[in-house]
């Protein structure tokens, strides 16, 4: 059974940063692998979707990027701002409807 | 504006009791989801819909219960039979399988237990 663990659970970086957020999975048999963004009390934004064939994808200043044989996505938002603070998750589709969250990493950019 | 409904907000349940939770959509998508999000993680999945009248279990169905009868619609009931379920609520809708295609979300609706 697929599992998602997104390191770290928090993070707090000063604005103007660049970041990298991690997620990883147990079976690479994946077939696509997205990234959301959630605000407090809020529903899910999807940000980035990875097609297994794809190793990245990039949307302004977010890129992410798909290692299938290691078993990581990495979402990399640069020069942040203090609006990207929120929680982001990834996903995994590995069997059609099926998607596992990870946990989520709680972004606070400060200014 | 195209998008997913959830009503209500807030819902607080007795013990014992049944509750609906709704979910409407105007995207025209096929599939629907029902997600349960617990504080600081992440989403599991309660059921899911593919089609008009067909459904299935996802990881936690137990306790829950669902229909498909519109396509617009994929409400969820939370029995007395769930015995936890004190949670944030998502539902989902996408064109039809998600390998390739994007979900998208509602806003959420709080259960509480009193």
């Amino acid at each position: 059974k697929q599992e998602v663990t997104q390191i770290p659970a928090a993070l707090s970086v000063p604005e103007g940063e660049n970041l990298v957020l991690n997620c990883s999975f147990t079976d690479s048999a994946i077939y696509n692998l997205q990234w959301f963004r959630q605000d407090p009390g809020k529903g899910l934004t999807s940000l980035l979707l990875i097609q297994s064939s794809q190793r990245e994808q990039t949307s302004g200043r977010l890129n992410a990027s798909l290692d299938k044989s290691s078993g990581r996505s990495t979402l990399y938002i640069a020069a942040s701002q203090p609006g990207d603070s929120a929680t982001y998750l990834c996903a995994g589709n590995n069997a059609g409807n099926m998607l596992t969250f990870g946990g989520g990493t709680r972004l606070m950019v400060k200014p | 504006d195209g998008g997913i409904t959830q009503s209500p907000k807030y819902l607080f349940r007795k013990e014992g009791q049944n509750v609906t939770l709704s979910c409407e959509q105007n995207l025209n998508h096929d599939a629907m989801y029902w997600y349960r999000q617990d504080p600081g993680q992440g989403l599991r999945l309660i059921y899911y819909s593919q089609i008009v009248n067909d459904f299935q279990k996802g990881d936690i169905a137990e306790g829950y219960s669902v229909s498909r009868e519109k396509k617009e619609s994929f409400p969820l009931t939370v029995t007395s039979a769930q015995k936890n379920p004190t949670a944030f609520y998502l539902c989902a809708s996408s064109r039809a399988g998600l390998s390739g295609n994007t979900i998208y979300f509602g806003e959420g609706s709080w259960l509480t237990v009193v």
